[in-house]
């Protein structure tokens, strides 16, 4: 599975956009880009993800680069319960990859009053 | 409900000792994983069982056995536990493979080894 960097830290204001940068230079046609985060002392929580359009669900929007090498997760308004560790994953998905999700560092997001 | 269950939440236990983490999911899933999360705060997989099968084994010492009665539980049984197994251990579950909403993780049991 291709390699993601993303930001250590970030912070942001209560009520505004959070724009979450991830690269992956390296991704494959085949390879999916993920969104996972984790609140403290929680389990990660499946946020969203792409293969090349962008998408929109109830949580967050994901914009994929047209080269495909890079992805901005975007949440919308930000609260304070969106403070957590939020991971960029990409993988491969077939019927083959059974499930190895590999989390990297990720980008600790500090929503402030 | 919660759909993916771990007991204990937390579990402090001496230097070779034996102990079991139980995970169940009610989601109606075929896969399940263990992931250990370590004091730097990476989540690396373990294993991975579909519809009671191992399917993945990330060179884990022979001293982790999952064990899976059912599609449903995952339980994960350690021997001889040492300090560097201390850590917070994930259970996860998903459907079959494919680009389908995602995985989703139990609340985690943090294993102190003293």
């Amino acid at each position: 599975d291709a390699k993601t960097t993303q930001p250590p830290s970030m912070d942001c204001a209560e009520g505004r956009a959070a724009n979450l940068p991830c690269n992956h230079s390296t991704i494959s046609g085949n390879e999916y880009v993920y969104w996972y985060r984790q609140i403290h002392s929680q389990g990660p929580q499946y946020i969203i993800h792409g293969l090349k359009n962008n998408e929109t669900n109830e949580m967050a929007s994901l914009i994929i680069t047209e080269d495909r090498k890079s992805s901005t997760l975007i949440l919308p308004h930000a609260t304070l319960r969106d403070t957590a560790v939020y991971y960029c994953i990409v993988r491969v998905m077939t019927t083959d990859s059974w499930g190895k999700l590999q989390f990297g560092a990720g980008t600790q997001v500090v929503v402030t009053p | 409900d919660t759909a993916v269950s771990q007991t204990p939440k937390y579990l402090v236990t001496q230097m070779g000792n034996d102990k079991s983490i139980k995970c169940e999911q009610n989601l109606g899933h075929d896969t399940m994983y263990w992931y250990k999360q370590d004091s730097k705060k990476f989540l690396k997989i373990m294993f991975s069982y579909n519809n009671k099968e191992l399917i993945i084994n990330e060179t884990v010492p022979n001293r982790f056995s999952p064990k899976s009665p059912d599609k449903a539980h995952l339980n994960l049984h350690i021997n001889s536990l040492e300090l560097g197994d201390s850590a917070v251990y994930f259970c996860a579950s998903s459907q079959i493979p494919g680009p389908n909403y995602g995985y989703t993780f139990g609340s985690g049991t943090r294993l102190t080894v003293v």
